[in-house]
């Protein structure tokens, strides 16, 4: 079956430094990615996305790369924040429209 | 902002009993999801339902498992006869269409004893 996988289960930064999550895929016919930032108790909640024809992405403060050769998807946080605590999920778009997700990996920031 | 919402927060039930689990989709979302998270694990892929009907399940999603609108603003998950191994959250996610992102509730927590 399909995988996707992260490198790191837990990243620990200094308030104000930035962070890398990285993550690993195997389906080269996925052409829709989703970084989720899950806190303690809540759901999921959509942090930042990027289709296949594109290798970068910016919003507030994130941005994402995707590298298509490798299959390699990367979220990073610029001047990390302790509200930015949480569990970081890759996710990609398998069927119609299910998401498959990876097993996550936690970010813990340092005041 | 719109929100998907999810009741009940948490559900303790005993084996062998039926659970219904309650969404209410963000209002002009027509596509809804159900996922699910095992304690410590990655989420999972359950239903999807568009129009009406199942558009795909998962291998997770068997005979014991059920979903419905049963009106315009509820999308529920029905556990016929729940297991230990269906502790778990379970996600509601809906998106609207022509957009791909997926929004979560903030998932339902079921014990099963």
């Amino acid at each position: 079956g399909e995988s996707v996988g992260l490198h790191l289960p837990t990243l620990s930064v200094q308030e104000g430094d930035n962070s890398i999550i990285n993550c690993a895929y195997s389906n080269s016919a996925s052409d829709y990615f989703i970084w989720y930032k899950q806190e303690s108790g809540k759901g999921p909640q959509f942090i930042i996305d990027i289709r296949s024809n594109m290798d970068k992405r910016q919003g507030q403060r994130v941005t994402v790369l995707l590298n298509k050769t490798v299959k390699h998807l990367s979220l990073q946080i610029a001047a990390t924040q302790p509200g930015d605590s949480a569990v970081y999920f890759c996710a990609l778009e398998e069927g119609y429209s299910t998401l498959t997700f990876g097993k996550g990996t936690m970010l813990l920031v340092s005041p | 902002e719109p929100e998907v919402t999810q009741t009940p927060s948490h559900q303790v039930t005993q084996m062998g009993q039926e659970v219904i689990l309650r969404c209410v989709p963000i209002s002009n979302h027509l596509y809804f999801y159900w996922y699910r998270q095992i304690l410590g694990q990655k989420v999972e892929f359950l239903v999807s339902f568009y129009n009406n009907e199942i558009s795909e399940k998962s291998e997770i999603f068997d005979d014991q498992f059920s979903v419905e609108r049963p009106d315009g603003s509820n999308f529920t998950l029905k556990i016929r006869s729940t297991k230990l191994e269906d502790s778990a959250m379970y996600f509601c996610a809906s998106r609207t269409d022509g957009q791909e992102t997926q929004y979560f509730g903030p998932g339902t927590r079921l014990l099963v004893l």
